[in-house]
């Protein structure tokens, strides 16, 4: 099983409020993602980070901002929740050994701004 | 653009039955494909990695096969079980510069019943 963690699992907020999704591995890898995925839809990159101090926003257009401090640490953040922001949010890592990098997921958080 | 369709979206069988899983991609100028599984609320876990010089790859009960040239990739299940219910994702990589992109199906949601 793989050790990447995220907390809270389910998150009820209300429209306005800073949020902070946090994603933690302990496989000291490199690589980490966040994609977003709504039900029955395909799962979309929105961050990404190739190491420490490293952050690249994904395919889809998103208002989160993401940092990395630590090689184990990779949170993300809306600073003003909407109901657009209703969605899952999975982290990812990998051991980046070039284009067969293996991703491992932690369990997500389910987010919904009333 | 890439797309991934994955058809059916949803499938339900009955225990023991050997049953197929279906995926297409638009672009087939890809580097690997892969196949994953993601349990209700939870993340996604790996099951196979198809290299794009490959024409299958085998793990237990499960086979994936690839025709690159079509367009299609095939989830083979052995002798399904209960345990077997989730939703199955496939995901192909392309490479865009000197990057690489992994485009996802939606899914199928497979139900096997006892």
């Amino acid at each position: 099983e793989a050790d990447i963690y995220q907390t809270p699992r389910y998150l009820v907020i209300g429209t306005g409020k800073k949020i902070t999704l946090e994603c933690s591995q302990t496989m000291g890898h490199d690589k980490m993602y966040w994609y977003q995925q709504d039900p029955g839809m395909e799962l979309h990159l929105i961050h990404y980070s190739y190491g420490v101090n490293s952050t690249e926003k994904g395919d889809l257009s998103s208002e989160s901002t993401v940092s990395r401090i630590r090689t184990e640490h990779f949170p993300l953040t809306l600073e003003s929740a909407r109901p657009s922001h209703t969605s899952q949010y999975l982290c990812a890592s990998s051991e980046y050994k070039g284009l067969n990098e293996k991703l491992f997921f932690g369990s997500g958080t389910q987010l919904s701004v009333l | 653009k890439q797309e991934v369709t994955q058809i059916p979206a949803a499938l339900s069988v009955p225990e023991g039955e050997n049953l197929v899983l279906n995926c297409s991609f638009t672009d087939s100028a890809i580097y690997n494909l892969q196949w994953f599984r993601q349990d209700p609320g939870k993340g996604l876990t790996s099951l196979l990695l198809i290299q794009s010089s490959q024409r299958e790859q085998t793990s237990g009960r499960l086979n994936a096969s690839l025709d690159k040239s079509s367009g299609r990739s095939t989830l083979y299940i052995a002798a399904s079980q209960p345990g077997d219910s989730a939703t199955y994702l496939c995901a192909v990589r392309v490479i865009t510069g000197t990057a690489s992109k992994l485009t996802f199906g939606t899914g199928t949601r497979l139900q096997v019943t006892l």
